[in-house]
C-alpha cells in the first residue's frame, strides 16, 4: 500500500486555468506538507497542516490555497496558473510537526503550465 | 534568515570512487536529516543526526554531524550506480510554536560505469 499518494502524477495546463492536486496519507500521521521543487531541484516548503489546522504558510501567492478536510488528506488548489508555477509539487507527512520526525514524501505531481 | 547550504552542487565520479557532500548552516542546528532523491523520484529519508560530533554508518554511507552542530557531511565509499541521485541535508527552523525543515540545495551525484 502506498503510504503517501498524490493525484495526478502529471498535469499539463494552460496559463490562467485553475487546477487541484490531491494528497492522501495512510500512515496515521498528524502533520502534512506541500513542497515545491523547481527545475534546479530546490525544495521549498509551502504549507504545513497539523490535524487539519494550518500551522505554516510560507510566502506563497494567495493563488495557492491548501485545504485539509481531515488529517489524512491535504489538497492544493491553484488559481490563475502562471508559467512560473511549473514545477514538481510534493506532498509529505510526518507523525507530528516536529523537526525530529522524518518526513514521508509522495511521488510528486509534475505541473507544466503552457 | 537561516540558510542551509550544500556543496558541491554536482559531482560526477567514476564508479568505485568515493563521494562526499557537505552541508553548512548559518545557525546551530538541534538536528540534521539527510534525504536521497533518485532521478524522477521523491525524497526518501536516510538518517537523522542529533548529537554533537555524531557519526553514523549505513553500509557504505557515513554521516557526520559537526562538533558545533553547524555542519554535516555524507561520505559514500566506493560508489555504485545505485547511488545516483540528489542528496539533500535538511535542518530545522523554529518560529512561534512551530518548526519546519529547511532543505539544502542538494548535491547531484552522477556516476560513470
Amino acid at each position: 500500500d502506498t503510504a503517501v499518494s498524490q493525484t495526478p502524477k502529471y498535469l499539463v495546463t494552460q496559463m490562467g486555468n485553475d487546477k487541484s492536486i490531491k494528497c492522501e496519507q495512510n500512515l496515521g500521521h498528524d502533520t502534512m506538507y506541500w513542497y515545491k521543487q523547481d527545475s534546479k531541484k530546490f525544495l521549498k516548503i509551502m504549507f504545513s497542516y497539523n490535524n487539519k489546522e494550518l500551522i505554516i504558510n510560507e510566502t506563497v501567492p494567495n493563488r495557492f490555497s491548501p485545504k485539509s478536510p481531515d488529517k489524512a488528506h491535504l489538497n492544493l488548489h491553484i488559481n490563475s496558473l502562471e508559467l512560473g508555477d511549473s514545477a514538481v509539487y510534493f506532498c509529505a507527512s510526518s507523525p507530528r510537526g516536529s523537526s525530529y520526525n522524518e518526513q514521508f514524501f509522495g511521488p510528486g505531481t509534475r505541473l507544466t503550465v503552457l | 534568515g537561516q540558510q542551509v547550504m550544500q556543496i558541491p552542487q554536482y559531482q560526477h565520479v567514476q564508479e568505485g570512487e568515493d563521494f562526499t557532500t557537505y552541508c553548512n548552516s548559518s545557525t546551530t542546528l538541534s538536528n540534521i536529516q539527510w534525504y536521497k532523491q533518485r532521478p524522477g523520484g521523491h525524497p526518501v529519508f536516510l538518517i537523522q543526526l542529533v548529537k554533537s560530533g555524531e557519526v553514523k554508518k549505513q553500509k557504505r554511507l557515513t554521516f557526520q554531524f559537526g562538533e558545533a552542530k553547524k555542519n554535516s557531511s555524507l561520505h559514500i565509499t566506493a560508489t555504485q550506480t545505485t547511488d545516483v541521485g540528489t542528496y539533500f541535508c535538511a535542518g530545522p527552523q523554529w518560529y512561534s510554536s512551530a518548526s519546519k525543515i529547511i532543505f539544502g540545495s542538494g548535491t547531484r551525484l552522477s556516476i560513470r560505469p
